[in-house]
């Protein structure tokens, strides 16, 4: 049992360029998220999915697109990333949105 | 609006010091959760506890233990006898029952034992 799990761990980017993070659980929860991690600005929630084919906005979601194809699987895009981009990204996952969050072990981005 | 206050950005103790991390939560909602995450150094996000509204007992998990007081909208934390292996920062969280509303976390309090 793998629980969440993240791919890449680490990236570097140049700005312009794109790039997805593929984030996977395999606890068949319904819910799955992607929140971004600053120095002093804790967990801001990216973009969220409540179900297979579903999506919707966060908290900070300009800049970044997400898909959710398969339940498991849950995709975060970034078609031109910007230097402003540079942070942790979290996946988590969760059977609903008032029960405790899984998360995954971080992407670390840097755009330069 | 949901949010969730950590007015304490770094606590600084020395091992078998009792610690206690706060948070204050502000919802409308009469139902609603709260969370207790820790995240170590190595950087992965660890649940510690949920706590629905309806339950204000005080919950205890060895060293750990949860003052819920919805008085003053708080769910605090305490560490006792803390140890190294503490070192981390705790993230606060709320979620609501409404299917619409989305988790909040707080800012998270940056613990630092001391040997």
């Amino acid at each position: 049992n793998a629980g969440v799990t993240q791919t890449p761990k680490f990236r570097v980017l140049k700005t312009g360029q794109s790039m997805t993070l593929l984030c996977a659980q395999d606890m068949n929860h319904e819910y799955m998220y992607w929140y971004r991690q600053d120095p002093g600005m804790g967990l801001r929630l990216i973009h969220y999915s409540v179900g297979e084919g579903t999506t919707a906005k966060g908290e900070v979601p300009d800049g970044y697109n997400v898909s959710r194809l398969k339940k498991q699987n849950f995709l975060l895009g970034l078609e031109s990333a910007a230097p402003s981009q540079t942070s942790v990204y979290f996946c988590a996952s969760s059977l609903a949105l008032y029960n405790e969050q899984f998360f995954g072990p971080g992407t670390r981005l840097t755009v330069l | 609006a949901q949010k969730v206050t950590q007015a304490q950005t770094e606590i600084s103790v020395v091992e078998k010091e009792d610690v206690t991390l706060d948070c204050v939560y502000e919802t409308r909602d009469t139902t609603y959760y709260l969370f207790w995450y820790k995240q170590p150094p190595s950087g992965e996000l660890v649940f510690l506890i949920r706590r629905n509204s309806f339950d204000e007992q005080n919950e205890i998990s060895g060293r750990y233990s949860w003052n819920f007081q919805k008085s003053t909208s708080s769910f605090n934390f305490t560490i006792t006898a803390s140890q190294v292996v503490d070192s981390a920062v705790y993230f606060c969280a709320l979620s609501l029952s409404g299917g619409s509303y989305i988790p909040t976390f707080g800012r998270g309090t940056s613990l630092i034992v001391h040997p």
